[in-house]
């Protein structure tokens, strides 16, 4: 079956870098984008971006353009997402989510709890 | 951009009834491209309905999904005290995707 597991709680302080990472498993990683969204305390989901595994093609949100960075890791079925020069702001639980060919987030990983805090 | 809103906010209501949540958007999502997730506390959302009405595998026939162009609706017929959740609207239609703001379903 479809699964991904993501990398455990981070704790860094404004201006630091986090990675988080995605494992996948039950599909052919390739074939399938993998998105990126992320959930503040007590707020909906915010879609961050996607990326191809086949390629490396991207789309971020504008709003974290630059900032974020997502890649893939295509030997070992695991997706990245690179999260810089944080802020209070950026604190939240972040997902990743494989795509069901139509741009739809479907199968989502358990989350990474990031907290940013001085 | 398309920004979503939802209503009611909160539904309170017993088992066995009738969840009528609406989901609207600010212009025409893209080809009926709505999908409706559920969030139970502690969890990642689970996939409802996508394509504005079909059912995602697994998912109950008790959860409907109907609407076009601006306005979406989600039942969920015959509630059970598993349906309390936040159920979110998300348009994946045009970039950037977007999730609306939720609503609460609680079951008395």
């Amino acid at each position: 079956q479809v699964r991904l597991v993501q990398s455990g709680a981070e704790v860094t302080k404004p201006g630091a870098s986090v990675k988080v990472s995605c494992k996948t498993s039950g599909y052919t990683f390739s074939a399938y984008y993998i998105h990126w969204v992320r959930q503040a305390p007590g707020q909906g989901p915010e879609w961050l971006g996607w990326i191809s595994p086949d390629n490396g093609g991207t789309k971020y949100a504008q709003k974290i353009q630059g900032r974020f960075i997502m890649t893939t890791d295509t030997s070992i079925d695991s997706a990245y997402m690179e999260l810089r020069s944080l802020t209070s702001d950026d604190t939240a639980v972040y997902y990743c989510a494989r795509d069901n060919g139509l741009l739809l987030p479907t199968w989502w990983g358990q989350g990474t709890v990031v907290t940013v805090s001085s | 951009e398309i920004v979503l809103t939802q209503s009611p906010g909160t539904l309170s209501l017993s088992p066995g009834e009738r969840a009528t949540l609406s989901c609207r958007a600010s212009q025409s999502v893209s080809s009926d491209s709505l999908a409706w997730y559920q969030q139970r506390p502690g969890q990642a959302p689970r996939l409802l309905i996508y394509g504005a009405s079909s059912r995602a595998t697994g998912i109950p026939d008790r959860f409907d999904g109907s609407g076009s162009g601006t306005d979406f609706t989600l039942t969920i017929r015959r509630l059970e005290p598993e349906d309390s959740a936040v159920y979110y609207c998300h348009q994946y239609g045009g970039s950037p995707f977007a999730f609306g703001p939720g609503t609460r379903v609680e079951i008395k």
